[in-house]
């Protein structure tokens, strides 16, 4: 059964970066699918953040893209999440999920993490 | 502002049959398959449709989905208790270049 779990600060000061793990089990990431990121602010709707590969290659949500990065560490079976320059509208639980098709028409998240809240406040 | 439109809430009572629509344009439903997402409160999201009608392993039969042209639609028969929850739709928008989701629906079950 692939399950996984986010882990990371739950306070971020405004213009700070935020950073997040995904740690992964039962499923080695180097064996492929994209690995994903979502978002949620309190009582909100969902946000797709962005996704990266095994291989590392990478793509983002454009309106996010120059605050983004996500990186993989494939011998410790993780991904990471790391959100620059934050504000309270970046106040969200994030998600870490297995992503099924990558770009286009396939393109979903089969199994998700818990999901960890991140409150950007001083 | 969801790129993808769904009502903010839907009812129904015990055994009756709900639907709940979800439209896009031409760039996101009508050109890729539309997902559907289940988050009971509390929880995080679960896929419940993908490839606009099909059900994961585990997902009871009486969950469906369609899509037609720009438009797709959820449907629950025998509505049950536990099916009290947010339900969202997805897709791959190509001229947005991202995935986008709608701004989900709160179905209740009276």
């Amino acid at each position: 059964q692939v399950q996984l779990q986010e882990s990371g600060p739950g306070l971020v000061k405004p213009s700070e970066t935020l950073s997040l793990t995904c740690a992964v089990s039962g499923y080695s990431i180097s064996s492929g699918y994209y690995w994903g990121w979502i978002r949620q602010p309190p009582g909100k709707g969902l946000e797709w953040i962005g996704s990266i590969y095994h291989s590392g290659s990478t793509y983002y949500n454009p309106s996010l893209k120059s605050r983004v990065t996500i990186s993989v560490d494939t011998s410790k079976n993780q991904f990471s999440l790391k959100l620059s320059s934050v504000t309270a509208a970046d106040t969200a639980v994030y998600y870490c999920a297995r992503e099924v098709g990558g770009i286009g028409s396939s393109w979903r998240y089969d199994y998700w993490g818990q999901g960890t809240l991140v409150t950007v406040s001083s | 502002q969801s790129v993808l439109t769904q009502p903010p809430s839907a009812s129904g009572t015990p055994g009756q049959r709900v639907t709940i629509s979800c439209s896009g344009s031409s760039s996101n439903i009508g050109s890729n398959t539309v997902n559907w997402y289940q988050q009971l409160p509390g929880t995080a999201p679960k896929l419940l449709i993908y490839s606009n009608n099909q059900r994961p392993s585990g997902v009871p039969d009486r969950f469906s989905g369609s899509k037609s042209g720009t438009s797709a639609s959820l449907a629950i028969s025998g509505l049950q208790s536990e099916d009290e929850a947010d339900y969202y739709c997805a897709a791959w928008d190509d001229s947005l270049i991202k995935g986008v989701f709608g701004g989900g629906t709160k179905l209740t079950v009276l």
